[in-house]
């Protein structure tokens, strides 16, 4: 079975523009998460995604918003880019909504995303 | 404020064990303990978690200290395959808390 996929791998984007990345879970994994990961820093958690609806989100600006459609993908939007926002952008699939421990996360390689 | 803290890196020469040391004072009751390990150009993948025993799997062992404030992942035999960075994470407050984590060089 495929495993988690992410699209583009990288990106270049001006300042002030907008980007949309995309992320397609493992089959039958029904919540999705976002994180951003700068160079030498471990992943900050961005969003949780479940049965399309947010179950979580991290300390991020209304800049960032995001979606998961009905075949449980889902796509990461980031307005009006600043240079810190360059950074890889993991997704990673579960099977169900996080409960009390976490569930097992299983990561895609990520969008390397670069603003000039 | 970071809610684990872990050496930047350590070395470990081949098929020797590996012990890999993590702090989280703040850790309240509730909070799981979870290890995750990212090779280069890839995206992490899950090692192991646990909330107050001692855990085994395949991959490795977590030993979790009694008052829960410090845990260390072990790796049994370190192969090449190994080199990684590890992350101690914290799930609270239905989030994960990545730590920095410790770039594990394995030495031939």
């Amino acid at each position: 079975d495929a495993g988690v996929t992410q699209s583009p791998t990288h990106l270049i984007k001006t300042r002030g523009q907008q980007v949309t990345l995309r992320c397609s879970p493992i089959s039958g994994h029904k919540s999705v998460s976002w994180y951003q990961q700068v160079l030498g820093q471990g992943p900050q958690f961005i969003f949780q995604y479940y049965e399309k609806e947010e179950r979580g989100r991290g300390n991020f600006p209304d800049r960032f918003s995001a979606r998961q459609f009905p075949n449980y993908s889902s796509e990461l939007n980031v307005n009006a880019l600043l240079l810190g926002d360059s950074a890889l952008y993991l997704c990673a699939s579960s099977l169900e909504v996080w409960t009390g421990y976490g569930e097992k996360l299983f990561f895609g390689s990520g969008t390397q995303l670069s603003v000039l | 404020d970071a809610k684990t803290t872990q050496p930047n890196s350590m070395e470990s020469n081949e098929e020797e064990p590996v012990h890999l040391p993590c702090n989280h004072s703040t850790i309240s009751g509730t909070d799981y303990i979870h290890w995750y390990r990212q090779l280069p150009s890839q995206g992490p993948e899950y090692v192991i978690h646990g909330l107050t025993s001692n855990v085994n799997n395949r991959m490795a062992s977590l030993a979790i200290a009694e008052d829960r404030k410090s845990s260390t992942l072990i790796l049994h035999r370190a192969t090449l395959r190994d080199a990684a960075v590890y992350y101690c994470i914290l799930f609270t407050g239905n989030q994960f808390y990545f730590g920095t984590g410790t770039s594990l060089t394995v030495i031939p």
